[in-house]
């Protein structure tokens, strides 16, 4: 099992619908948790932390569930601009290091 | 303020060549970031640095590969001799603190295909 697994999609989805996709860990200790964003042939850029309680940014909704070991993305009325690679983040074994997720493509369809 | 810094932006080398990729920080960051990413695939971190000391390069390739950052602020990557299996972006990352809650700043990478 990979230590953090995302479906690689794409999920194609018509512009105003809502969209949402999970990523699963394998280290139960991980304490820290990230989505970032990655536009087509651009560098990823930090689109939220992930924090136990939820947490919530405009559109985006981002859930953490320990139990079952995944975090949630929620897109609300997508935009066509959303469409991006969605890569998700969780530390490994020592308090620095980061495991990367292969990444979920989103296309925002008119 | 200014972003991270990477040159060059793309590279084109034959296999077995030597090649040599620059990253300089946003200022004021201690911890610095190499990252390989393979098209269709997440950052694979290959070295980071806490100042000019190495934190983590358990995953890099050492027969090949060279990391510096002597001086605490830019770092150097070098491929010696490059595989045909190194075309890939090349992504340098800093970020203020090292502990995994912070937030990591990326620079528009530097594209590599070995021929």
């Amino acid at each position: 099992r990979k230590e953090v697994e995302q479906d690689p999609g794409p999920f194609n989805v018509p512009e105003g619908a809502t969209v949402a996709f999970n990523c699963t860990y394998s280290n139960s200790a991980s304490q820290s948790f990230f989505w970032y964003r990655q536009d087509c042939r651009k560098e990823p850029k930090l689109l939220m932390s992930v924090y136990s309680s939820g947490n919530e940014d405009g559109r985006f909704t981002a859930q953490l569930n320990r139990a079952s070991q995944y975090i949630s993305l929620l897109i609300r009325d997508s935009k066509l601009s959303d469409s991006a690679t969605y890569l998700c983040v969780v530390n490994g074994d020592s308090n620095y290091q980061l495991i990367w997720g292969a990444g979920t493509k989103l296309i925002i369809k008119p | 303020e200014a972003g991270v810094a990477q040159s060059p932006r793309y590279k084109i080398i034959e296999k077995r060549q030597s090649v040599a990729f620059w990253c300089n920080p946003i200022s004021g960051h201690a911890t610095l970031y190499w990252y390989q990413q393979i098209l269709g695939q997440g950052p694979k971190l290959l070295i980071q640095f806490q100042n000019n000391g190495v934190v983590d390069d358990s995953q890099l390739p050492k027969d090949r590969f060279s990391a510096e950052r002597l001086k605490g602020v830019d770092s150097t990557l070098k491929i010696q001799p490059a595989k045909l299996e190194d075309s890939a972006v090349y992504l340098c990352a800093s970020s203020y603190g090292r502990g995994t809650r912070e937030t990591q700043y990326f620079g528009p990478g530097t594209r590599l295909l070995v021929l």
